[in-house]
């Protein structure tokens, strides 16, 4: 079982469609990063969370420190968000630099 | 754009050649990172550099040895692969090793036959 656990694996969606993508761990973390992946690779920094909620534009995500959970919302989806989204978290103490990956989540918008 | 150069974008190599992958950043960032991410596989970190010194290995076979000559450039040297070596090598820098963001690299898709 991965340190860091993501749902769904896939998701299809209409647009305009609120999406929800989710994000399990279970060890202890500093924090937590959203990235964004496009075919043919290129990986993009979304959000990095300690606490709360973090918003930018149709973009949301929260943490649950205590639950060990944290999502990540598009509000009024759009064809372009078809992409790979990939949860991570940074290690805690002297670890802290250390990124672990979920395995992603492909999410497919379709017009 | 990120800032982050990778060449080059795909390589198929024999499993008796030698071969480097470079990567390139004029962003000023002090920590380079060299990622694998392989089919159906989370990425997986392989080095991490800081200010040109290895903070980590994260046991990596031998067949692999990086690089780091300055602060903006970062190499993975390749020699004797194995074709489960074949994934996506993704290079990635950040302003210091615990940052907000990471820039990655658009990858190098590397084949081994």
């Amino acid at each position: 079982k991965n340190e860091v656990e993501q749902s769904p694996q896939n998701l299809t969606a209409q647009e305009g469609e609120f999406i929800t993508i989710n994000c399990s761990y279970s060890v202890g973390i500093s924090a937590l990063h959203w990235l964004q992946q496009h075919p043919g690779g290129g990986i993009v920094s979304l959000f990095m969370l300690s606490s709360g909620k973090k918003k930018h534009g149709r973009l949301i995500a929260t943490i649950n420190i205590q639950e060990k959970h944290s999502s990540l919302h598009i509000t009024a989806s759009h064809p372009r968000d078809s992409a790979v989204y990939i949860c991570a978290v940074r290690g805690s103490g002297g670890s802290n630099y250390k990124l672990t990956f979920g395995k992603g989540t492909l999410l497919t918008v379709n017009p | 754009e990120t800032g982050v150069t990778q060449t080059p974008r795909h390589l198929v190599m024999g499993m008796t050649n030698k071969k480097s992958l470079k990567c390139e950043q004029h962003l000023g960032h002090n920590a380079m990172y060299w990622y694998k991410q392989s089919a159906k596989k989370p990425l997986e970190l392989m080095f991490v550099y800081s200010l040109e010194e290895r903070v980590e290995n994260n046991s990596v076979p031998s067949r692999f040895s990086p690089e780091c000559p300055n602060s903006s450039h970062l190499f993975l040297h390749l020699h004797t692969l194995q074709p489960e070596d074949s994934a996506l090598y993704l290079c990635a820098s950040s302003p210091q090793v615990v940052s907000e963001k990471l820039f990655f690299g658009s990858g190098t898709q590397l084949s081994v036959l």
